[in-house]
């Protein structure tokens, strides 16, 4: 199995502020790497697919890079709403399974 | 507009069983692959189980295997997950999810989730 470790496990950012999440796959994963954001109480919210491809009405604000093992999802001014918790996930290994980070939270300082 | 919308959860005994539905809209549900992905109490997220359009393919995580079963009913638009012998470790919410717009493996849609709490 592929297992995803994000870091920093929080990061405390200010608003306005730039936010750089990490995310690393066990074995290469090519670009088939997913992001998503979570808030309390809701579902996760697809941001990225194919590693830096916005999905439908992501700001552009959200971006992401990377390939293979190492990836990273940038915030470039975080806004209030964008405090949340973010989570990696790979589909590089499908079928048959799908594996997600830990995730990073990111509170405000 | 896209909704997905879940169903059946809530308390149960260890070894006990529960069937979850999941109710889709806004999209042809019958061409479109579905999964179900949980997330236990302050924890990250876990896939389970996968089944095609056709329900020709179905895939589980290992954790769950021979105790759960998705199924869906394209007719109905609904997608549904058995749960027998269930374990205090599948203490979770239970989403539906699937991929529509973006790509294969790539989660676009969620289900706001039905919580299933395991304990005696």
């Amino acid at each position: 199995e592929i297992v995803m470790t994000q870091s920093p496990a929080t990061l405390s950012v200010s608003p306005g502020e730039r936010a750089t999440l990490s995310c690393r796959a066990s074995q290469s994963v090519s670009s088939t790497l997913a992001w998503y954001q979570q808030k309390p109480g809701q579902a996760p919210r697809l941001l990225i697919y194919g590693a830096s491809t916005r999905a439908t009405g992501i700001p552009a604000r959200f971006s992401g890079s990377g390939s293979g093992t190492e990836f990273t999802l940038t915030i470039s001014s975080l806004q209030s709403e964008d405090f949340a918790v973010y989570y990696c996930q790979q589909y590089n290994n499908w079928p048959p399974s799908l594996t997600f980070g830990g995730g990073t939270k990111v509170e405000i300082k | 507009e896209v909704q997905l919308v879940e169903s059946g959860g809530g308390l149960v005994q260890p070894g006990g069983s529960l069937r979850l539905s999941c109710a889709a809209s806004g999209f042809t549900f019958s061409t479109y692959s579905m999964n179900w992905v949980r997330q236990a109490p302050g924890k990250g997220l876990e896939w389970i189980s996968y089944i095609s359009s056709s329900s020709g393919a179905i895939y589980y995580t290992d954790s769950v295997k021979g105790r759960f079963t998705i199924s869906r009913d394209n007719a109905k638009n609904s997608l549904y997950l058995q749960m027998n012998s269930l374990r205090a470790e599948d203490t979770a919410v239970y989403y539906c999810a699937g991929w529509v717009t973006s790509a294969r493996g790539a989660f676009d849609i969620w289900g706001r989730g039905t919580m299933v709490t395991v304990s005696s």
